[in-house]
């Protein structure tokens, strides 16, 4: 596709639902990354994907964060009996090659709501 | 461990002149990259612009320039002929070059130009 695209857009769910957040990078990109970011600050790493492997996974809060891109390019983080605090925006973002040299390409993020 | 640091929570500037957003890094790596982003209200990230750390001119995009000040660590983003769209969040990050491919953010700093 012509950029990042993320999927819900806004999510409510209630405390101890599983939650499943999707990323859909550009074409062809190797790297894709999530991000959390809490309201009122700058976006926190969360994982990242060469391809099909994750190669960091040291920013997951918790074993309630798992996330995969099992064919190398759609990406799902799945957050399991969610907790207030995992209230956030979820930004994945992509870039071309293994190294990133340049800037990422965001997607419009997923807006989550614990209640 | 490499940090951020954007002191200034919010700036304004009058539309047509030029503001300066500061920004200070702090990382033992030789090798690193430093960029600038902008978040509209929208929400979605906007990559700006991109330094090396063995580039030896500032980077320069359009309206945007960044004043990269090795020896103070300082990458600090300047926007010239500001506009009214310019009102944003604006968001400096650091990638080290070696032992890893994720980029740590700033806290942010808001800018509102005014008419």
């Amino acid at each position: 596709g012509a950029g990042v695209s993320q999927s819900p857009r806004y999510k409510v769910a209630k405390r101890g639902q599983d939650v499943a957040l999707r990323c859909d990078p550009i074409s062809g990109h190797v790297s894709l990354f999530w991000y959390q970011q809490a309201l009122g600050q700058g976006p926190e790493f969360l994982t990242y994907f060469q391809n099909e492997a994750q190669l960091d996974k040291s920013g997951l809060p918790s074993d309630r964060f798992f996330a995969e891109r099992p064919e190398g390019s759609v990406s799902t983080l799945k957050i399991q009996r969610t907790q207030q605090e995992d209230s956030a925006v979820y930004l994945c973002a992509s870039t071309p090659g293994e190294r990133q040299l340049y800037g990422y390409t965001f997607g419009s993020g997923t807006r989550l709501t614990v209640v | 461990a490499q940090k951020i640091t954007q002191t200034q929570p919010g700036m304004f500037v009058q539309e047509k002149e030029a503001v300066t957003l500061d920004c200070t890094y702090d990382t033992s790596d030789p090798s690193y990259g430093l960029f600038w982003y902008k978040q509209p209200s929208s929400g979605e990230m906007i990559f700006l612009i991109y330094q090396g750390s063995y580039d030896q001119q500032n980077a320069t995009e359009g309206r945007y320039s960044l004043n990269f000040q090795k020896a103070r660590k300082s990458a600090n983003l300047v926007i010239s002929a500001s506009q009214l769209g310019d009102s944003a969040m604006y968001f400096c990050a650091m990638r080290e070059g070696t032992g890893g491919f994720k980029t740590i953010f700033g806290a942010g700093t808001r800018l509102f130009v005014k008419a």
